[in-house]
């Protein structure tokens, strides 16, 4: 069966500093992967999507960026946070069906 | 450009049936999905809808017009573990993008 790791759970991160949140995917190939973020009593905003290696699309550039270096994981990385960068920062994948599946996510929390 | 929305918040009773509406505008629409959120979780899928009609699953139905571009997610014999923000959400035909809406915040009284 397919299982979705994304970690850590919590982060507290001082302004200005660096973010790399990491997402793996077992139990499938080739999957579509995502990062969305949500603020708080928000929905989501799909920040970055990706079909395979090294082919992302962003829809929210700014801040952040994403790389997917093997097949079945996807980074999501800041050089510089900011205040507004904190959120509740979801990655999922998607396989032959339509749905996508959610990691636990991780609340990002920047001061 | 896309564009998703439903109510921010309802409120129905344990025992009854609540009905959330979700209309949308997007180029390239490849299906519409529900998903439910409980605080502080990640959402789980509920339903995909892709033609137009009813889907039943459970308590849950799900309902789908494409030629008015709208969906609503219905609730039946209402529980308390309801209580719940759910997602409207909406696939583009042509790339992989899903894109959500804001959600519903559903409270279930007793």
């Amino acid at each position: 069966s397919q299982t979705i790791h994304q970690w850590p759970a919590t982060l507290v991160q001082p302004v200005g500093s660096p973010l790399s949140l990491e997402c793996t995917v077992e139990g499938t190939s080739n999957p579509n992967l995502y990062w969305y973020r949500q603020a708080a009593g928000r929905g989501l905003q799909l920040l970055f999507y990706s079909i395979g290696i090294d082919q992302i699309s962003s829809e929210v550039p700014q801040n952040l960026s994403a790389s997917r270096p093997q097949d079945r994981q996807f980074i999501l990385s800041s050089k510089k946070l900011l205040l507004s960068d904190s959120g509740f920062y979801l990655c999922a994948w998607r396989g032959q069906g339509p749905e996508a599946f959610f990691g636990q996510g991780t609340r990002l929390t920047v001061v | 450009g896309q564009n998703i929305d439903q109510p921010t918040e309802m409120t129905a009773t344990e025992g009854a049936i609540v009905q959330i509406n979700c209309t949308y505008q997007t180029s390239g629409f490849n299906g519409l999905f529900w998903y439910q959120q409980h605080a502080g979780e990640a959402p789980t899928f509920l339903s995909y809808n892709v033609l137009d009609g009813l889907e039943e699953k459970g308590r849950f139905s799900s309902f789908l017009s494409r030629s008015k571009g709208y969906s609503y997610l219905l609730l039946k014999e209402l529980q308390m573990k309801d209580s719940a923000s759910y997602l409207c959400a909406v696939r583009v035909r042509g790339a992989s993008k899903i894109i959500f809406g804001s959600g519903t915040r559903l409270s279930i009284r007793p």
